[in-house]
């Protein structure tokens, strides 16, 4: 069954640290790939996505993630974080050609610290 | 454009009690979505609406119903409120984007709900 693991509930990192957060997926062919973010109180905010091509992807907020297909991965990294990069971030996969299924992993929530 | 709206933001019923849901959309997608997000769980698939005038079940659609009603509204409905769908209600919805990999719905998320059962 498709499925999608972060590893990490909790991380906390402190302001202008950097960041990595892990996804690894489960799933015969390579999927669709997208991160979101959920601000407290907020709806889900789609961050990047990777579809095919380059494995290195830029997103928005200075956030990029990469594939690696041999460990069937996409962390998350932004280089420098700012307080308001705290939120819960989420992975989600689709199945290649998944029209209208997202699979979400549990989420990792990221507390800043000044 | 407002995006994804969805209503009430919060919500208390009690056992047994029915309630309905609304989401409305005004990008003129045609597919919309309802998740429940439980801590621990990240978001799961209630229903989805692929287009106006069809509906169909996601992973967990036990004690809910939908209603695509035209094309912007799409609404989930419990006929008889249980704690165990205590949850944060978010509806979504999509526009195809053409990848070289195929076609694809990029989803779009409306603030949710919050509900509580008692």
């Amino acid at each position: 069954a498709q499925s999608v693991t972060q590893p990490d509930i909790h991380i906390t990192v402190s302001e202008g640290a950097s960041l990595e957060l892990r996804c690894n997926y489960s799933y015969g062919a390579t999927p669709y790939l997208f991160w979101y973010v959920q601000s407290p109180g907020q709806g889900l905010q789609l961050l990047l996505k990777y579809f095919s091509g380059d494995t290195l992807v830029q997103g928005i907020k200075g956030f990029e993630a990469e594939f690696k297909r041999s460990q069937s991965s996409f962390n998350l990294r932004k280089p420098s974080v700012h307080w308001s990069d705290a939120a819960e971030y989420f992975c989600a996969v689709a199945p290649g050609g998944g029209y209208n299924k997202l699979i979400f992993g549990a989420g990792t929530r990221l507390a800043v610290h000044p | 454009n407002a995006g994804v709206t969805q209503t009430p933001k919060f919500q208390v019923l009690k056992t047994g009690q029915s309630m309905t849901l609304q989401c409305a959309q005004d990008m003129n997608h045609n597919s919309m979505y309802w998740y429940r997000q439980d801590p621990g769980m990240g978001l799961r698939l209630i229903y989805y609406s692929a287009s106006e005038g069809t509906t169909d079940k996601g992973e967990v659609p036990n004690g809910y119903n939908v209603s695509r009603l035209n094309k912007r509204e799409f609404s989930l409905r419990l006929e008889s409120a249980a704690p165990s769908q205590t949850s944060v209600y978010f509806c979504a919805s999509s526009e195809v984007l053409r990848t070289s990999g195929g076609p694809y719905n990029e989803q779009f998320f409306g603030p949710g709900t919050r509900l509580t059962v008692l």
